[in-house]
């Protein structure tokens, strides 16, 4: 497997702009996270679903950011309007719940965020 | 709530030195345990994990025991290399829920 998939691995752009980040998490998973990490605050779990619904955006930080999982291969993080600081480095990872490696998280690359 | 304290970084150590990152724990009921390791511009990995109680993840030479009577999950491993520099996580998953718990981290660098 190709593993878990985010584009783009870098974005730059202006404050007050719409920013999506895509990803594609391993086929046949169930649970599909979105984290962010920056040096202040760490490693923070944005949202998180469970097939394709979403269960818990309490770590969303506010109405400007929006999860969607429109099916069991993609899911988008939307910023609208972005704010300076909201860059940081965003990393989707996958879950399957049953199996022999349940519990193991499998994150992507990340997704390297800078807004001027 | 649950949560996970790990030591503070960053940590350096020459070559071949033993490394222990302490990591401590907060949660009701019986957690698993995981170490996750990020290198640098990557995503995180499982490094290890333990799901019940005197458990022994290992991995790499990493290792780490589920010590519930001091809700601990300390890494160790006996002699580092220079591709171990990294940052270490340590996280939780608590019974019932899927989404996991982390640490600040620590930032490891080994010195040739």
């Amino acid at each position: 497997d190709a593993g878990v998939i985010q584009s783009p691995r870098h974005e730059v752009t202006e404050m007050g702009q719409e920013v999506t980040l895509r990803c594609k998490p391993i086929s046949g998973h169930d649970y599909l996270f979105w984290y962010r990490q920056t040096m202040m605050r760490g490693l923070e779990l944005l949202i998180y679903f469970n097939n394709n619904v979403p269960i818990d955006d309490s770590g969303m930080p506010e109405d400007r950011f929006s999860a969607k999982m429109p099916n069991a291969s993609f899911s988008t993080l939307k910023i609208q309007p972005s704010e300076p600081r909201d860059s940081a480095v965003y990393f989707c990872a996958s879950s399957l719940r049953d199996g022999p490696s349940t519990d193991t998280q499998y994150f992507g690359p990340g997704t390297r965020l800078t807004v001027l | 709530g649950d949560s996970v304290t790990q030591m503070e970084g960053p940590v350096t150590l020459s070559e071949e030195a033993f490394l222990t990152i302490n990591c401590t724990y907060t949660a009701t009921g019986y957690p698993s345990l995981f170490w996750y390791v990020q290198y640098p511009g990557e995503g995180l990995q499982l490094l290890l994990k333990a799901t019940k109680a005197d458990d022994k993840g290992s991995n790499k030479g990493f290792e780490a025991t589920y010590r519930k009577e001091t809700t601990s999950f300390h890494l160790e491993k006996g002699s580092v290399q220079v591709s171990d520099s990294a940052v270490y996580f340590c996280a939780l998953r608590g019974g019932g829920a899927q989404k996991l718990v982390f640490g600040q981290g620590t930032r490891l660098t080994i010195n040739p």
